[in-house]
C-alpha cells in the first residue's frame, strides 16, 4: 500500500517568514494530494489540493508543488500569521476509484508573533 | 446543509463493552469513510463504502465493524473494546465522478468522536 512521510513534525517561524512542509509517496499510481490543516480539538479542513497533470498550484498565501518523477511534493505558506498555526497533513490517493486517503503524520506550524 | 455530523463527540467504555459510532451526510455524497487519529500517526483509514451496500477494510480494520444501508448513514461499531482502541475517530464523505474515471475528491470530515477504553 501507499506510504507517506512528512516533514518536519514540528516548525516554529517568525510571523511574516514563509514556511515550507514537504511530503512523500511510495505509490506511483497516486494521482491527488490534499493538504489539510487542523486546529486543536477541530475537524481537518482542505486548504489545497494538487493533481498530478499539474506541477504547482496557488491559493492567495498557499502554494503546493508537485514532482511526479521523484513522488515528492509540498506546502508552501508566505508571509506566514498566527492563525495560521495548527496542524498541517498531507495525504495522497491512488486513482483507483475508492477515494481512499494515506496520510502523513502531521507538522505542527507555530507562528509566533 | 450539515454536513456530516458524528455523534457522540465523546465516550468513555470499558474494556469488552461494544458501542456503535454514528455517521450521517446530506450531501448525497457516494464515498464514506472512517479514520482514526493517534499522536504523531496521522490519519488511519479504518473502512470504506463507495456507495450503499458496498464497504470495505482500510489500512486498520481489525476490531470494527461497518455497514451501509443508506447513502447517507456509515456507522462504525466496536465489537469488544480494547485500550488500543482509544483513540479520535473521523467519519468523512466525498463524491463521486463515477467508477471508472481514476478521479478523487477531496475529504469532508465530521467532528470527530473521542473514544476512551479503561
Amino acid at each position: 500500500g501507499e506510504n507517506v512521510e512528512q516533514h518536519p513534525s514540528t516548525l516554529s517561524v517568525q510571523e511574516g517568514d514563509s514556511a515550507v512542509i514537504k511530503c512523500t509517496y511510495s505509490d506511483s499510481a497516486s494521482n491527488y494530494f490534499p493538504w489539510y490543516k487542523q486546529e486543536l480539538g477541530k475537524r481537518p479542513q482542505l486548504i489545497i489540493d494538487i493533481r498530478s497533470n499539474v506541477g504547482e498550484k496557488k491559493d492567495q498565501r498557499i502554494a503546493v508543488t508537485l514532482n511526479k518523477t521523484a513522488k515528492h511534493f509540498s506546502l508552501h505558506i508566505t508571509e506566514t500569521q498566527p492563525e495560521d498555526s495548527a496542524v498541517y497533513f498531507c495525504a495522497a490517493s491512488p486513482g483507483d476509484n475508492f477515494n481512499k486517503f494515506y496520510f502523513g503524520s502531521g507538522t505542527k506550524l507555530n507562528v509566533k508573533p | 446543509n450539515a454536513g456530516v455530523t458524528q455523534t457522540p463527540k465523546f465516550q468513555v467504555l470499558k474494556t469488552g463493552q461494544s458501542m456503535t459510532l454514528q455517521c450521517a451526510q446530506d450531501m448525497n455524497h457516494e464515498y464514506m469513510s472512517w479514520y482514526r487519529q493517534d499522536p504523531g500517526m496521522g490519519l488511519r483509514l479504518i473502512h470504506y463504502s463507495v456507495g450503499a451496500g458496498i464497504t470495505d477494510q482500510g489500512e486498520v480494520p481489525n476490531g470494527y465493524n461497518v455497514s451501509r444501508s443508506t447513502t447517507e448513514d456509515f456507522p462504525l461499531r466496536l465489537l469488544s473494546a480494547a485500550p488500543s482502541q482509544t483513540s479520535v475517530y473521523f467519519c468523512a464523505s466525498s463524491y463521486s465522478r463515477g467508477l471508472g474515471t481514476g478521479y478523487n475528491s477531496p475529504l469532508h470530515f465530521g467532528n470527530g468522536t473521542r473514544l476512551t477504553v479503561t
